[in-house]
């Protein structure tokens, strides 16, 4: 069965220091990840993707297969990324299984 | 991109009563799913709708308790029945778009006295 692991629910930084959102995927099959980001009263908004690697307002990820991890991470931590992060697993044609969600606070 | 409206945005039921949800997209989009998020807890998949055909229903959510409508491309409703506090929750409704991308609407806040 799928499962999608991010071990911490709060996550405080300063601002300009690094931050790394952890994220672990438990999947049969080729995994699919994505993170997404909620910030205040915001909907729910992808962030970006492993396929595309791609990085997206200074966030990076790599998928890990052998760590099966998928963690997100930006060097130097701003103000407004202060959010709820998710990370999610596509399974099957288009189902999402999204982990728990971490908030991440960028104290000034 | 689409953007996906939610009605109502929130609203404070009382136990035995049903809710239905409406969720209206910009584009025409062929799967359209549920999704509830639990107070502390993560989204979770209640159903995929698809447009002509009965909803599918993901282990734990049954169409007795939460029956869905799929009449065109653009819009879908999901009803929350015979509710009770542990339906307190946010649903949100989700489109895909191309081969990847998931857009999540605005959600509704549901809280069952």
């Amino acid at each position: 069965a799928q499962r999608v692991t991010q071990p911490e629910k709060l996550l405080s930084v300063f601002k300009g220091a690094p931050v790394e959102l952890k994220c672990n995927y438990s999947y049969s099959g080729s995994p699919e990840l994505f993170w997404y980001v909620q910030y205040s009263r915001q909907r729910l908004q992808l962030l970006l993707r492993h396929i595309s690697r791609e990085s997206i307002k200074g966030f990076t990820a790599d998928l890990n297969k052998g760590e099966t991890s998928f963690h997100l991470k930006k060097p130097f931590a701003q103000e407004e990324d202060s959010a709820m992060y998710y990370c999610a697993l596509k399974a099957g044609a288009n189902n999402l299984f999204f982990g728990t969600g971490t908030r991440l606070t960028v104290i000034p | 991109s689409a953007v996906i409206s939610q009605k109502p945005s929130r609203d404070i039921c009382q136990r035995g009563t049903s809710l239905t949800i409406q969720c209206q997209v910009d584009s025409q989009v062929t799967m359209m799913f549920w999704y509830r998020q639990q107070p502390g807890q993560s989204l979770t998949l209640i159903a995929t709708a698809n447009q002509g055909s009965e909803a599918t229903y993901e282990s734990g959510f049954v169409i007795d308790k939460f029956p869905i409508s799929r009449p065109n491309l653009t819009f879908s409703t999901l009803t929350v029945s015979n509710m009770s506090p542990e339906d307190s929750s946010i649903y949100l409704c989700s489109v895909v778009i191309g081969n990847y991308e998931q857009y999540f609407g605005p959600g509704t806040r549901l809280t069952v006295t």
